[in-house]
């Protein structure tokens, strides 16, 4: 079965430091999809990015970036000059087929504290 | 466009009873997907429905039950509640049932079984 592992528990940091939140896979499957998921203290799940297994070339969103290699199964999430609006708990998640459907296979989280 | 809306946003119940939670998926998202969240943890996947047909089905028991009807809407219903089960449960829905598609989460409904 798949799984993703999230080592970092909680992280704590402040303004302005960049701090990058580790996540490492495990899938039998050739071709996959990763995710990043942001929830805030109002308990949403706020999508960030999907990235699919033969996508291996880093993206960049504003002060948020994604390093995917797949000799390490890694897919790591930097965020550039930390705002104490991205306080909150951060998901890797890996796809996993199901049935005739898909579901997400969940880390455990990171809380990552961002103090003024 | 609206999101993802899941009712009601808290329930308490007690051991025993039945429950019933409602989702409704973005305009034009054909498939919905439940998930529990247990504090502390990541969600953990209970149904996938597409198109009304249950498409996978995550290690839940038999008292944990969920149908989609012809407007794309869920419900998830739980009988016999047992403490275990006082959860965040989230809703996702997304475009497609094959495939891996992003799947946008509601804002869930947290259940206290008391």
């Amino acid at each position: 079965a798949q799984k993703v592992t999230q080592a970092q528990t909680e992280i704590s940091v402040v303004e302005k430091e960049d701090v990058t939140l580790d996540c490492v896979y495990e899938t039998r499957d050739t071709t996959y999809y990763l995710f990043w998921y942001k929830q805030p203290p109002s308990g949403e799940l706020v999508f960030l990015i999907r990235r699919n297994s033969f996508d291996e070339q880093n993206e960049i969103s504003g002060r948020y970036s994604w390093n995917f290699q797949k000799s390490t199964s890694s897919f790591n999430f930097t965020i550039t000059a930390s705002q104490v609006v991205d306080s909150a708990v951060y998901f890797c998640a890996l796809s996993e087929a199901i049935g005739y459907g898909n579901k997400l296979v969940f880390g455990a989280g990171t809380i990552l504290r961002v103090k003024s | 466009d609206a999101g993802v809306t899941q009712s009601p946003t808290h329930l308490i119940k007690t051991r025993g009873q039945h429950v019933t939670l409602r989702c409704s998926p973005i305009s034009g998202h054909k498939s919905v997907s439940w998930y529990q969240q247990v504090l502390g943890q990541g969600p953990q996947f209970i149904f996938q429905y597409y198109e009304k047909e249950e498409r996978g089905r995550g290690n839940f028991p038999d008292r944990f039950s969920a149908r989609q009807f012809p407007n794309y809407s869920s419900e998830l219903n739980v009988n016999a509640l047992l403490l275990g089960d006082s959860a965040l449960y989230l809703c996702a829905s997304s475009p497609r049932g094959q495939g891996t598609y992003e799947q946008y989460f509601g804002p869930g409904t947290r259940l206290t079984v008391t």
